[in-house]
């Protein structure tokens, strides 16, 4: 059964500095997310890509994040200058065409320290 | 401002009981709506979508109420398997982004 693949699992870095997480997407999909979990909260989300480019983002989503589809089959965030509140779970998702479900990866597990 | 609520439990209930769960919602744009499951420290796995139909999947049964923005699971037959915490998600917006509540904890219990 295909899944959302993503690495790192845990990612260790500094405050202010640049990470980047990656995702691989189910590969029929054309809607590609990001979400964030912090520990103890819920799910929120941050972007939503389709077709090449941001379709929606949220508050949460300011100019240190960007995101990318830098081939045809990775999807990446990008946090320019780390603060200690982005410690989190990013969760990629992927969404077909034909249906609203959202599919996730297993998320990449942020540690600004 | 909560636009998705659930009760946050936790639920504990025996082998083989029937659980309810309820959720409102308060964006009456959501277009969509699923039930998922989180097991801790995992990503959110979809159990199932929700129609005003009502439908239902093997133990699971859910409904959706749009005049009272009510969303509902029922578990029948509970396993030990079923512990996770269960995620009412609706989906808006012209990119179908989800948004989540808060979840409500299920234990299971031998």
């Amino acid at each position: 059964e295909p899944e959302v693949t993503q690495t790192p699992s845990h990612q260790v870095t500094q405050m202010g500095q640049e990470v980047i997480l990656r995702c691989v997407p189910i590969s029929n999909h054309l809607y590609f997310y990001w979400y964030r979990q912090i520990l103890g909260q819920k799910v929120e989300f941050l972007v939503s890509f389709y077709n090449n480019e941001i379709s929606e983002k949220s508050e949460i989503f300011d100019d240190q994040f960007s995101v990318e589809r830098p081939d045809g089959s990775n999807f990446t965030l990008k946090i320019r200058s780390t603060k200690l509140e982005d410690s989190a779970m990013y969760f990629c998702a992927s969404s077909p065409v034909t249906g609203y479900e959202q599919y996730f990866g297993p998320g990449t597990r942020l540690t600004v320290t | 401002r909560k636009e998705v609520e659930q009760d946050p439990g936790p639920f504990n209930v025996p082998e083989g009981a029937t659980v309810a769960f309820n959720c409102t919602y308060s964006n009456s744009a959501s277009q969509s709506f699923f039930w998922y499951r989180q097991d801790c420290r995992k990503e959110p796995k979809l159990l199932m979508s929700v129609y005003s139909s009502g439908n239902e999947d093997g133990r699971f049964t859910a409904q959706l109420n749009r005049a009272s923005q009510y969303i509902s699971l029922l578990i029948r037959d509970s396993k030990l398997s079923d512990s996770a915490t269960y995620l009412c998600v609706g989906s808006s917006g012209s990119a179908r982004q989800l948004t989540f509540g808060s979840g409500t904890q299920l234990t299971v219990l031998p």
